[in-house]
């Protein structure tokens, strides 16, 4: 079946410049995590869906970083006034929730989109 | 002291040789443990978790747990080139998420 997709791919900015990140989880999944990862480093948490609601913002660096997933499926995070600091990849992964069954919590991966920011 | 410490390596292991990987973590709270594996340019793909103290296995690997500890390992049992990666230790926390450690680099030699 089909996995977690993400676009674009890669998406180059110029400082200052405002980009919108989409995220297609897979068919059914209630849970929708991003992370950010730096170059040579392990993702980092931004933020969590569970359906509609944010349920957990806590990793989002600045109020510059904004996600939504109106109707609990697609997701889209956006980057206003992008900075250099900013260029990373940024991955989306998808979840169905814990109903008791361990293997339910695992967190499946999209390609990611790199973003550099010049 | 960061939240998830890996060796970031490189861990060169010859082929066909048992490769090591350890993992530490300071969220006692942490309930699951996942390994990912992921290779340069791609993102994360589940290797196996574990939640229960000890061993499990799967496959050519194995992931051992312990608590008390604060540890938790993976072995990978008869390393092919094609396991050459980066692998990445992530704890879950209350609420889901994961909270990854800088992974390890493992290159395994013809």
């Amino acid at each position: 079946g089909a996995g977690v997709s993400q676009s674009p791919r890669y998406k180059v900015a110029k400082r200052g410049q405002d980009v919108a990140l989409r995220c297609d989880p897979i068919s059914g999944h209630v849970s929708l995590f991003w992370y950010q990862q730096a170059l040579g480093q392990g993702p980092e948490f931004l933020t969590y869906f569970q359906n509609e609601a944010q349920l957990d913002k806590s990793g989002l660096p600045s109020d510059r970083f904004f996600a939504e997933r109106p109707e609990g499926s697609v997701s889209t995070l956006k980057i206003q006034r992008t900075q250099q600091e900013d260029s990373a990849v940024y991955l989306c992964a998808s979840s169905l929730p814990s109903g008791g069954s361990r293997s339910t919590d695992t967190q499946y991966f999209g390609p990611g989109t790199r973003l550099t920011v010049l | 002291q960061k939240e998830v410490e890996q060796n970031s390596g490189p861990l060169s292991v010859p082929e066909g040789a048992i490769a090591s990987l350890n993992c530490t973590y300071s969220d006692r709270g942490s309930q699951s443990f996942f390994w990912y594996r992921q290779y340069s340019g791609k993102s994360p793909e589940l290797i196996m978790f574990i939640y229960s103290n000890g061993d499990k296995e799967d496959g050519r690997f194995t992931a051992q747990l312990n608590k008390a500890s604060q540890y938790v390992s993976l072995l990978i049992r008869d390393s092919q080139p094609s396991d050459s990666a980066t692998y990445l230790c992530a704890p879950q926390s209350a609420g889901n998420k994961l909270t990854f450690g800088g992974g390890t680099r493992v290159l395994v030699k013809p």
